[in-house]
């Protein structure tokens, strides 16, 4: 069975743009998680969906963006770049969301790059 | 603000040594998972404790789930230089969909 897989692996880009990044989830799982991950902070949770809602974001501002499609693939963008989104962007998908038997397995990542 | 800190944040020991990974919070947690995460990889699932006092073994890796929900702990015994890597533990509340990741241990394993 394939991971899950991120596109693109690799972005540069210049402050002020706009950027979208696309997640496609392991066949069969509803639950995808968008996570930011930088040096100073750590990993910290954007948002998750289940069945094209939204149902828990993070601490970030309007800027950052997400939606899932129905065939459970998920994009997130974030408009007006700032230098501090330089980081691992890092998706997660799950069968279900069920914290006592959550099982989350993580795509490769995207690393942005703001210059 | 729910936040778990975890200690040490770097290790660097020799083969064969012992070692143990703190996950610390002054909240409340239902379920706690450990990840590891290699250089250009996501983080991998190792474990998730859902039960106050639950103790998990991973081969030579032992979990264990604080009695107050609140803390948790990584032991490894006999640490082999593919234990390399950074460890990070992650706890939820059920109904948020999500979790909170801790501040993360980078341990590094001399052969």
């Amino acid at each position: 069975k394939a991971g899950v897989t991120q596109t693109p692996r690799y972005l540069i880009k210049t402050r002020g743009q706009q950027v979208t990044l696309s997640c496609s989830p392991i066949s069969g799982h509803r639950s995808v998680s968008w996570y930011q991950q930088t040096p100073g902070q750590g990993l910290q949770f954007l948002f998750e969906y289940f069945s094209e809602t939204q149902r828990n974001k993070g601490n970030f501002p309007g800027r950052f963006s997400g939606r899932q499609f129905s065939n459970s693939r998920s994009e997130m963008n974030v408009s007006t770049l700032e230098l501090g989104d330089s980081a691992l962007y890092l998706c997660a998908s799950s069968l279900v969301w069920d914290y006592r038997a959550y099982e989350q397995y993580f795509g490769p990542g995207t690393r942005l790059t703001v210059t | 603000t729910q936040l778990l800190e975890q200690s040490p944040q770097f290790l660097s020991i020799q083969e064969g040594e012992n070692l143990t990974v703190y996950c610390n919070s002054s909240s409340v947690f239902s379920s706690l998972q450990w990840y590891r995460q290699e250089p250009g990889e996501g983080p991998v699932l190792l474990v998730t404790v859902v039960t106050g006092g639950e103790v998990k073994k991973l081969k030579r890796l032992t979990f264990q789930f604080g009695d107050a929900r609140k803390d948790s702990s990584l032991h490894i015994t006999a640490a082999q230089p593919g234990d390399t890597g950074l460890y990070l533990c992650a706890g939820s509340s059920s109904g948020t969909y999500k979790y909170i990741f801790g501040t993360g241990t980078r341990l590094k394993v001399l052969a």
